[in-house]
């Protein structure tokens, strides 16, 4: 199975401020024949299932603000939050799809401090 | 917009089969791969398995031996079924939706905290 990581575990970011996390995985996620990384992106609120952020790594889904934005390749991925607002306070989980069994990151929490 | 609603039994006893059905509204049931996951209390998710309309499915081998999924069509619903239940599946069990084609989950039901306890 490839093994996701995520750092750091949790992180308190003012208001207004940029908040950055990361994700590497156990071999690289980048599919060569069409250039791609098998790299998602959730974001999950207390009582709720996940919401999909990104997919490919750095494409938004439909209707989630630009101030989410996904970068990074092979085997190491960055989630930016580039104004933290108080709705983004959730934990928030990458997930790799190269390869079954998919597997995911144990999360990075993310507070207001 | 695919919308998913999922019902079953949310306390179970050890040895018991947790059984677990989806119901799907929006968008079109037979292009895309219906998923299960789960998610144990505080802790990270886990892929159960996946199944299509062709009858192709696919399961964590972690699970395999224990995991049964099914689709009716004709109800747009598909079904989770999880054998010789142990303390370790009590979990928040999510239904969701992957896009033909891709890998990632894009629509989710509400979850069922399933808790096997004698």
């Amino acid at each position: 199975d490839i093994v996701m990581t995520q750092s750091p575990d949790s992180l308190a970011v003012s208001l207004g401020e940029r908040a950055t996390f990361n994700c590497k995985s156990s071999q690289s996620l980048l599919y060569s024949s069409n250039n791609k990384n098998y790299l998602a992106w959730y974001q999950q609120k207390p009582g709720q299932p996940p919401k999909l952020l990104i997919y490919w790594s750095s494409v938004r889904e439909s209707g989630v603000p630009d101030r989410f934005s996904g970068s990074g390749s092979e085997t190491d991925f960055t989630l930016t939050i580039s104004s933290l607002q108080a709705a983004d306070v959730a934990v928030y989980f990458c997930q790799q799809y190269y390869t079954t069994p998919f597997t995911f990151g144990p999360g990075t929490k993310v507070d207001i401090k | 917009q695919v919308q998913l609603q999922q019902w079953g039994a949310g306390l179970l006893k050890p040895s018991e089969t947790l059984s677990l059905t989806c119901g799907v509204n929006g968008g079109s049931f037979s292009s895309h791969y219906w998923t299960w996951m789960r998610q144990p209390p505080g802790k990270g998710l886990e892929w159960i398995g996946e199944i299509n309309i062709g009858g192709s499915s696919n399961y964590n081998p972690s699970l395999k031996s224990r995991v049964t999924m099914s689709l009716d069509p004709s109800k747009n619903q598909f079904s989770l079924k999880l054998t010789s239940l142990t303390a370790a599946d009590t979990a928040a069990y999510y239904c969701t939706m992957t896009p033909a084609g891709s890998g990632w989950f894009a629509s989710w039901g509400q979850g069922t905290l399933v808790t096997v306890s004698s």
